[in-house]
């Protein structure tokens, strides 16, 4: 799998928009890009995945750059309960590709 | 109904035992894994299972052994447990092994060796 780089830790204030960042500069033509959270003491959470064009869902948008060298999570209007840690993967799409690699994350504080 | 679910939640026991975790799931995928968290918050998978066969086994000791009875469960049998496997261990599935296919995670087992 491509490997992804994210900030360590971001805070946002509730109401706000959240704006998370990956650069994924290696990626493949045949890679999805996804994103799962994980609040904590909770088992991951999938948010939202997209391979080319930009992906909108109830939970998240996810915006790919042209050159799908980096991607952005937006989750449009941030509440206390979306405080946890931000995944972003990249996993081929051929069939066989069974794992999902996990990086070190973004941990977003959404702050009162 | 829980999507994914493990059996026990929380597990405490003393170093050379063996312990089981259990999991089931009703989404009806075919492929199932364990991940294992650790201290330090990594997330790294141990096994995957698609069709009850085994597909992935990440350098993991041989003390630890899946089993899959049937595509709707894996389970986790630890032999001679060790203070390095305290961690939660989080099952998950998904309908298809390509890309295009989320994953579905249960709620974690937290494991503690004493």
């Amino acid at each position: 799998d491509a490997k992804t780089t994210q900030p360590p830790s971001m805070d946002c204030a509730e109401g706000r928009a959240a704006n998370l960042p990956c650069n994924h500069s290696t990626i493949s033509g045949n890679e999805y890009v996804y994103w799962y959270r994980q609040i904590h003491s909770q088992g991951p959470q999938y948010i939202i995945h997209g391979l080319k064009n930009n992906e909108t869902n109830e939970m998240a948008s996810l915006i790919i750059t042209e050159d799908r060298k980096s991607s952005t999570l937006i989750l449009p209007h941030a509440t206390l309960r979306d405080t946890a840690v931000y995944y972003c993967i990249v996993r081929p799409s051929g069939a066989g590709s069974y794992q999902l690699t996990f990086g070190k994350g973004t941990k977003l504080s959404v702050i009162p | 109904d829980t999507a994914v679910s493990q059996t026990p939640k929380y597990l405490v026991t003393q170093m050379g035992n063996d312990k089981s975790i259990k999991c089931e799931q009703n989404l009806g995928h075919d492929t199932m894994y364990w991940y294992k968290q650790d201290s330090k918050k990594f997330l790294k998978i141990m096994f995957s299972y698609n069709n009850k066969e085994l597909i992935i086994n990440e350098t993991v000791p041989n003390r630890f052994s899946p089993k899959s009875p049937d595509k709707a469960h894996l389970n986790l049998h630890i032999n001679s447990l060790e203070l390095g496997d305290s961690a939660v261990y989080f099952c998950a599935s998904s309908l298809g092994t390509g890309g295009a296919w989320g994953y579905t995670f249960g709620s974690g087992t937290r494991l503690t060796v004493v």
